[in-house]
């Protein structure tokens, strides 16, 4: 059985930093792009950014809204992905999750899902 | 960016009704379109990919069809645990965009 939990989510000021976890388990975690997608409080859904395969050289994708602040990465050793958050800003504030990525022909969709790790930024 | 539109926003319905939510796209993504379920407090559920196949596990009341700008999701008989907010994802290209959800409530 796929599973993917998430961990890392607290409260935090704005400026600050914080680095969320992803473990893996019940698939090859090194043949799957990873991806993170947050959820702003009563809001919707938002992709933040992608950790392709070991295949793909594990290159990186982001939302405009992240890219220079937030750092995906992962080890596939320990069968996990990371996101690193710095320059944290109130509109951060979410629930971060991390999904799995099912790869269809040339593009890719989120199969599994955490189930969420929540991130609050303020002073 | 793609931008996704959903109509409606909210929809109230009664279990066993057809329902039918719409999602445009601002440009061409092809068929490279996914629909997600998901309930209060919880992670989305994936129920189709390619606009319009079924993934594994997945009712066969749900349904989706359409490409190019505009897509539906059907649910053929509405059934208690479908009472949830739905949402379109394309992923024809980056940034990866959802549309803003379409509520389903109980009448």
């Amino acid at each position: 059985e796929v599973q993917l939990v998430e961990s890392g989510g607290y409260l935090v000021q704005p400026g600050g930093s914080l680095r969320l976890s992803c473990a893996a388990s019940g698939f090859t975690f090194s043949d799957h792009y990873m991806d993170w997608v947050r959820q702003a409080p009563g809001k919707g859904l938002e992709w933040v950014g992608r950790s392709r395969n070991k295949a793909k050289s594990y290159t990186t994708e982001y939302a405009a809204s992240v890219k220079g602040r937030f750092t995906i990465s992962r080890d596939d050793s320990k069968n996990s992905l990371y996101l690193q958050m710095n320059s944290l800003k109130t509109e951060d504030t979410a629930v971060y999750y991390c999904a799995r990525g099912l790869i269809v022909g040339a593009t890719v969709y989120f199969d599994s899902w955490g189930q969420g790790t929540l991130v609050t930024v303020s002073s | 960016d793609i931008q996704l539109t959903q109509s409606p926003s909210f929809l109230s319905a009664s279990v066993g009704d057809r329902v039918t939510i719409t999602c445009r796209a601002s440009q061409g993504i092809s068929s490279y379109l996914a629909w997600y379920q998901q309930k209060p407090g919880k992670a989305p559920k994936f129920l189709i990919y390619s606009a319009s196949t079924l993934q594994s596990g997945v009712p066969s009341r749900f349904s989706g069809s359409g490409s190019g700008t505009e897509f539906t999701l059907t649910i053929s008989s509405l059934q208690p645990e479908d009472f949830a907010t739905y949402y379109c994802q394309q992923v024809n290209s980056y940034p990866l965009t959802f549309g803003p959800g379409t509520r389903v409530d109980i009448k």
